[in-house]
């Protein structure tokens, strides 16, 4: 049984570039959730989906932010003209369905904005 | 809204000697609690949670935590710590309705020296 997994670990982009995350949860877990980290700080909840459907988003996620998960299955994170504000941990996690479920977190993608 | 504060950013600690890492949280209705690790360079893992029922919580690794709802706190104990329990560890809350959102603490960095 793999763990969630996150492509890439690292991207160093220039700022104004477009910027596209993948997370391929853990097999039949149907929710996935995004979480963003900056140094010395918690994780901070940005958004999460039940199969296909986006259940909810943080107000975290400007107009830049899209996530998407097509067919209930892996998830894409995109960031359009990314900010060095935008430089951070980004998280992944799945759970099996019912919230009270742990939720399942993979390595992440830091994202660097020169 | 929720809040969680975790007033310790580090504690530093002799190996077997016993530990406390504090976590408050604010929130107006009732809530689920969460422990997770960060070991160096791995995602993070659920250590335990309160969710209902006995206010004492245990880990498989010796931890255990204390929901006291009177002082909003569920501070994580170990009576005594070994070398490998150094991590980051964070505090979280979810509420009981209508989301899985986690709400994280800023972490305490536990260091633990021989």
């Amino acid at each position: 049984d793999t763990g969630v997994s996150q492509n890439p670990r690292h991207k160093i982009t220039k700022r104004g570039q477009n910027v596209t995350f993948r997370c391929d949860p853990i097999s039949e877990h149907n929710r996935l959730y995004w979480y963003r980290q900056t140094l010395g700080q918690g994780p901070e909840f940005l958004t999460y989906f039940q199969n296909e459907a986006q259940l909810e988003k943080s107000r975290l996620l400007s107009d830049r932010f899209s996530a998407e998960r097509p067919k209930g299955s892996f998830s894409t994170l995109e960031i359009q003209r990314t900010e060095q504000g935008d430089s951070a941990m980004y998280l992944c996690a799945s759970s099996p369905g019912d919230s009270v479920y742990e939720q399942y977190f993979g390595p992440g993608t830091r994202l660097t904005v020169t | 809204a929720q809040s969680v504060t975790q007033l310790d950013s580090q504690v530093p600690v002799f190996e077997e000697a016993p530990v406390e890492l504090r976590c408050n949280y604010s929130s107006s209705v009732s809530v689920y609690l969460f422990w997770y690790v960060q070991y160096p360079n791995q995602g993070l893992q659920l250590l335990l949670k309160y969710l209902s029922g006995s206010t004492l919580v245990e880990s498989i690794n010796g931890f255990e935590a204390e929901f006291n709802k009177s002082q909003t706190s569920f501070h994580l104990r170990k009576p005594s710590v070994h070398i490998s329990d150094t991590a980051e560890y964070f505090c979280a809350v979810r509420n009981f309705y209508n989301t899985d959102k986690l709400i994280f603490g800023t972490g305490t960095r536990l260091q633990v020296f021989p």
